[in-house]
Formats: structure tokens, C-alpha cells, sequence
């Protein structure tokens, strides 16, 4: 069972490269979320989805674009990379209903731009 | 406002010894889940302990225990016999019945042999 897999684990981009950072799970959540996280700052929800098709901002969204076609399936889409979106990625899920609220965590995706 | 407070940016704690690591929250619902996640140097979050807003009773997991007062809008997580595998970030984090979780700044743990 491999849970939430990411990639890539690293990547350096040069100002207004864009890129995606994947995201896929194994065990069948409804829930896909994506987190930065920065030093003093905690962990800020980027986007999130609730289901195939379906997306939402989280609380910095501004610079992001997310799709969900499939369950399986979350990419984060950076367009224009900017310095101030250095920082590491966590791709999380979990499932919906009653008792299914822990996050389940990706290995993340520390992300530089020169 | 939708806050997680963690006050203590780093603590230390000798190895064997107790250490408490503090958090406090705000929310207007009355029905919520509170986590502790911890994130070693390999940078994966894995989740420490549970609870939920319902029960009175505090989690424990082995060595991990919070002292949860829900009155006072407090999650504290306290480690005993700690060990230096225990060496890294804690963060807090609230989940309410709305698509997010709210997490605090983290408090790094250093154990010290």
C-alpha cells in the first residue's frame, strides 16, 4: 500500500518557469489537499478537492491552479513560479465520513525558484 | 478567528525524561477533532495522537498523552520516557466539520542523550 506518493521530491525553477507537482493515492479518499510549508508558518492549505471534479481554495491560493479528474489524482499546477513560492509541498488525503479525518500525508516536494 | 497556537517554538527534553509541548485553538463549533503530527527530519508528517472534541477522556498512545480542556481551548501533548527517535517538529492541528485543517506553527523538539 503506498499511500500518498509525490513527485518530484525536488525541484529548482527559474522565475516564471511553470511546473506540476503530482499527486496520487492508493486508497480511494474523496479528500485531496495541498500544503505549503514554511519556516515559523506551519503548514497553509494551498487547494483542495472533496471529489472528482470538484476543487476549492484553501487559504493561499493565489499562483496555484489544481484539477481533480480522477479520484486517484491531484496535480498542483505552478504557472508562473515566483521566489516567494519556495517552499516545501505536502500533497494530503483522507477519506469522508464519520471517523475518517486523519490525514494521511505525502513525503513532500521541496521546491526552489532562483 | 480559525487559530492553532503553538507559543513554544523549540523545547528540549533529556533523554528518558517527561516534556509537555503546549497548543491552544479557536473555534466557535462545538464539534472538532484535535491532532498532533510529528515531522522528523526525513520530513514526513505522521500523525502522533487523536482527539475528539466529544470525549472527555484524554488519548493516549505508549508514550504520547494529551491533557485536552476543551473549556480552556487547550491540547497539550506530553511525551514521557523520552527518546531520541522522539527528536523532531511537532505541529497541532484542528479539524472541524468544514474542509480544513488549521495547523499551528510547530514546536521543535530537541532530546538530548
Amino acid at each position: 500500500n503506498a499511500g500518498v506518493t509525490q513527485t518530484p521530491k525536488f525541484q529548482v525553477l527559474k522565475t516564471g518557469q511553470s511546473m506540476t507537482l503530482q499527486c496520487a493515492q492508493d486508497m480511494n479518499h474523496e479528500y485531496m489537499s495541498w500544503y505549503r510549508q514554511d519556516p515559523g508558518m506551519g503548514l497553509r492549505l494551498i487547494h483542495y478537492s472533496v471529489g472528482a471534479g470538484i476543487t476549492d481554495q484553501g487559504e493561499v491560493p493565489n499562483g496555484y491552479n489544481v484539477s481533480r479528474s480522477t479520484t486517484e489524482d491531484f496535480p498542483l499546477r505552478l504557472l508562473s513560479a515566483a521566489p516567494s513560492q519556495t517552499s516545501v509541498y505536502f500533497c494530503a488525503s483522507r477519506g469522508l465520513g464519520s471517523g475518517a479525518n486523519v490525514l494521511t500525508f505525502g513525503a513532500g516536494s521541496r521546491l526552489t525558484v532562483l | 478567528a480559525q487559530t492553532v497556537t503553538q507559543s513554544q517554538p523549540e523545547m528540549s527534553v533529556q533523554e528518558a525524561e517527561t516534556v509537555t509541548l503546549s497548543c491552544t485553538y479557536d473555534t466557535s463549533e462545538s464539534d472538532y477533532y484535535l491532532f498532533w503530527y510529528k515531522q522528523p527530519p526525513s520530513r514526513q508528517m505522521i500523525l502522533v495522537i487523536r482527539q475528539e472534541a466529544y470525549k472527555q477522556q484524554n488519548a493516549t498512545e505508549n508514550r504520547f498523552s494529551v491533557n485536552f480542556q476543551k473549556a480552556a481551548k487547550s491540547f497539550s501533548l506530553k511525551i514521557s520516557d523520552s527518546q531520541l527517535g522522539d527528536a523532531a517538529m511537532y505541529f497541532c492541528a484542528r479539524w472541524n466539520t468544514g474542509n480544513q485543517f488549521y495547523f499551528g506553527t510547530g514546536t521543535s523538539l530537541t532530546v538530548i542523550p
